[in-house]
């Protein structure tokens, strides 16, 4: 599985729009970009999916350019329950990968008033 | 959607002892995942069990510590055998959603071994 690289910790406002960036430059050709979000004594939940350009979904957006290197969730004004952990995952169902998450570092999101 | 609920929520065990912690699911499901997040760190895969056969388990993870029962496809249980405090950790089952790489996650056990 490829190995992915985003930031730490991010702080926000809430109402604002919030951008967390994923480095995968190992990304191979049959691998999708996964987001999970975790909440503090709770099991990661999914997010969003996508192979190529941009994905929406009632609550966040996903953009890929064209070479995949990177991925970027996009979550539009956010508010103070967006308080998590946002995991950024590379794999491929199809070899397995997506059956064996590798979870990153993850990037802590803090959301104030 | 998947629901899935574990039992217990949280323990607290001394050294040496074995804990067993259950995993139900409300539809069936041929694999079932374990997950380990230690204080503070990401989620790491432990084993996927699989109804009828041996669990597979990840690198670094082996059997007589980790046993997995997998009776039927609603239910699977993982033993944190011979604990030390070092197996302080939130233990997590998942199961397969519908997505590429989508997961339902449970709840999670919180185990503080003193």
């Amino acid at each position: 599985l490829a190995k992915t690289t985003q930031p730490i910790s991010m702080d926000s406002y809430e109402g604002q729009e919030v951008n967390i960036t994923c480095s995968h430059n190992n990304i191979a050709t049959n691998d999708y970009i996964t987001w999970y979000q975790q909440f503090p004594s709770q099991g990661p939940r999914f997010i969003i999916q996508g192979y190529k350009t941009k994905v929406t979904n009632e609550v966040a957006s996903l953009f890929i350019p064209a070479d995949r290197k990177s991925s970027t969730l996009s979550l539009p004004r956010v508010s103070l329950s967006d308080t998590a952990v946002y995991y950024c995952l590379v794999g491929d169902v199809e070899k397995g990968g997506g059956n064996k998450l590798t979870f990153g570092t993850g990037t802590q999101l803090k959301v104030e008033l | 959607s998947a629901v899935i609920s574990q039992k217990p929520s949280r323990d607290i065990c001394q050294r040496g002892t074995s804990l067993t912690i259950q995993c139900q699911v409300d539809s069936q499901v041929t694999m079932m995942f374990w997950y380990r997040q230690q204080p503070g760190q990401s989620l790491t895969l432990i084993a996927t069990a699989n109804q009828g056969s041996e669990a597979t388990y990840e690198s670094g993870f082996v059997i007589d510590k980790f046993p997995i029962s997998r009776p039927n496809l609603t239910f699977s249980t993982l033993t944190v055998s011979n604990m030390s405090p070092e197996d302080s950790s939130i233990y997590l089952c998942s199961v397969p959603g519908l997505a590429t790489n989508e997961q339902f996650f449970g709840p999670g056990t919180r185990l503080t071994v003193l």
